[in-house]
Parts: C-alpha cells; structure tokens; sequence
C-alpha cells in the first residue's frame, strides 16, 4: 500500500512565479491537511480539506495561498506570487475519517524562491 | 488543544531504552496524546497514540499517567537510526485534527 506521496520533491521558483504543490494521499483516504515547515522551525498546520470542501483553512495566509482537493485527482496546494519568505518544507497528511484516525504524512516538498 | 511541554533534548547510548517525557497537564477527556518523529528533515513519522491506556506497538510503548497529565514514549532498543526530533502532541476527538507540533525532543543515539 503506497504511503502519501508528494511532488515535485524540490521545486525552485524565482519571486513573482507561481508554485504548485501536489499531494496524492495514501489509498482509501479522503482527508488531506497541508503543513509548512520553514527553516529551523516546527510545523505549522495550514489548511484541512475533504474532496471537493475545505473544512479549516485557518492557518493559511489570507493572501497568495489557495488549496483544493478535486474529486479525481491530488490535492494541489497553490502559492502566486511567490517571495522569499515562502521558502519552506511542505508536507501534506491524509487520513482515513475526521474522528481518530492517524494522520500519515508525506516525503514533503521543498521550495526554495530565489 | 492541550498545550505540551517536552525537554529541549536527550542522549541514550545505542541499545539502551530511551524514555522520552512529554507534559499536558490541561488535556481535556476527549484528547488523545500522539507521538511523531522527524528524522533529519523527512516527513513526520507517526509512532504512537493514545487516550487512557498504556499502548504498544512494533515501535514504542506509550506509557500515560492515571490522571493523563503526562506521559513516556519508551523506545525499548534504541538505534542509531532512531536519532530524530520526538513531537508528543495532544489532539482532540472531534473536529478537524489539526496537530499543533511544539518544538519536540531533539534525541540523539550515541554508539
């Protein structure tokens, strides 16, 4: 059973490009959530989505940040505009259902904005 | 959620247990303590969870106080390769499981 996977691993943008992450989650799971990692920090959550419905997306950034979860397909976590301080490690986690389960994550991908 | 409280670091010499303590002395009843693992700059591994009872698995133990405001990660036979950055964490049952990562526990396995 393949775990979350993530790509690209490594994505270089330079300032003002866009950056598209993508997160396939682990089989059977339909709850992804989205986490940041800047350097030499903890992880910070950012934003919770079903299929087709954001259900927390309180730790998103209110502007340049956007995240959906299609029915078919991975969850794509978008950032325009990108800047410096948006270079970090993002890691996304899926779970079976809402309520107890386990949250698994992935390798992560790491953008670096020059 | 429970705020938890971690020591910044530890050692444990390769083959030794290492007993990790983790704080939360406001957990509510409906909150689970989990432990995850970051090693090097990886993606969070999850080891272990649980609500009252002590639990085991192939990884760890989990070992909760009665009154649930602390609780030990024990790695029974460490290794080097469970050098790694150790998150107690606290989460609750219902609504989104968002999980709040606290600075951890840096342990470091010495040969």
């Amino acid at each position: 059973n393949a775990g979350v996977m993530q790509n690209p691993r490594h994505l270089v943008r330079r300032r003002g490009q866009e950056a598209r992450l993508r997160c396939s989650p682990m089989k059977g799971h339909s709850h992804v959530y989205w986490y940041r990692q800047l350097p030499e920090e903890g992880l910070k959550f950012m934003v919770y989505l079903q299929k087709e419905n954001i259900i927390d997306e309180s730790g998103m950034p209110k502007e340049r940040f956007s995240a959906e979860f299609p029915k078919e397909g991975p969850s794509i976590l978008r950032i325009q505009q990108v800047v410096r301080g948006d270079s970090a490690a993002y890691f996304c986690a899926s779970s079976q259902m809402m309520s107890t389960d386990t949250q698994y994550f992935g390798p992560g991908t790491r953008l670096t904005v020059l | 959620d429970a705020k938890t409280t971690q020591p910044p670091s530890m050692d444990c010499a390769e083959g030794r247990a290492a007993n990790l303590p983790c704080n939360h002395s406001t957990i509510s009843g409906n909150e689970y303590v989990y432990w995850y693992r970051q090693i090097h700059s990886q993606g969070p591994q999850y080891i272990i969870h649980g609500l009252k009872n002590n639990e085991t698995n192939e990884m760890a133990s989990l070992i909760i106080t009665e009154d649930r405001k602390s609780s030990t990660l024990i790695l029974p036979h460490a290794t080097l390769r469970d050098t790694a950055v150790y998150y107690c964490i606290v989460s609750s049952l219902q609504g989104a499981q968002k999980l709040v990562f606290g600075q951890g526990t840096r342990l470091t396995i010495n040969p």
